[in-house]
């Protein structure tokens, strides 16, 4: 079946360095989604990305979905404690979204 | 405008219980997904409703069933729940396909 991965698993930063997130799906996706989870919380939609090789960005944050659109990536720019959470990548194949295992970021004052 | 609202928030069950959990859909949406939530995971997809008909289904046994009402509220219920069951159960509405999802704060089910 369909299996989305993620790496890191676990990512501390000092608070003001950057951070990247992968996700590798092992089949083309329709599209991605990212998330992020914030402790206690639920998942917030970040945004879509559905074109191949596309990039956006959303003020420090940088979405990328490879020119395959087999695997994504999530990049930080200057991190704050305001980023700390759960960030997961959602590949959608046709019928319904499956969820990476997440990303868990801790940022250090 | 609200968001997704569920209910109940936290709830215990014993072994072989039946649960009931429930989901309202941000006004004007038509599609609710359910997903479970296991600690340290990402969500796992268990159904999908559209206009009242079940348009997805993971890989859950039968005893997760679900239905969407009129009004597109909608409800997902375990029957016979094994500790293994224990987890956040997410509700989730979309306007359309293709755009996100709006997530609820779920519902926190222990089974003890």
């Amino acid at each position: 079946g369909q299996q989305v991965m993620q790496i890191p698993q676990y990512q501390h930063v000092q608070e003001g360095e950057d951070f990247t997130t992968y996700c590798n799906s092992s089949t083309t996706l329709s599209n991605i989604q990212w998330y992020k989870q914030r402790p206690g919380g639920h998942p917030v939609f970040l945004i879509q990305l559905v074109k191949s090789g596309e990039v956006k960005k959303q003020k420090r944050l940088t979405f990328q979905f490879g020119e395959a659109k087999k695997n994504s990536s999530l990049h930080i720019t200057a991190t704050q404690t305001t980023d700390v959470g759960t960030y997961f990548c959602a590949g959608f194949y046709g019928q319904n979204f499956v969820f990476g295992p997440g990303t868990r970021l801790s940022v250090l004052p | 405008d609200a968001g997704v609202t569920q209910s109940p928030t936290h709830l215990i069950k014993t072994r072989g219980q039946h649960v009931t959990l429930r989901c309202s859909p941000i006004s004007g949406h038509k599609s609710v997904s359910w997903y479970q939530q296991v600690l340290g995971q990402g969500p796992q997809f268990i159904f999908q409703y559209y206009e009242k008909e079940e348009r997805g289904r993971g890989n859950f046994p039968d005893r997760f069933s679900a239905r969407q009402f009129p009004n597109y509220s909608s409800e997902l219920n375990v029957n016979a729940l094994l500790l293994g069951d224990s987890a956040l159960y997410l509700c989730a509405s979309k306007l359309q396909e293709g755009r996100g999802a709006f997530f609820g704060q779920g519902t926190r089910l222990t089974v003890v």
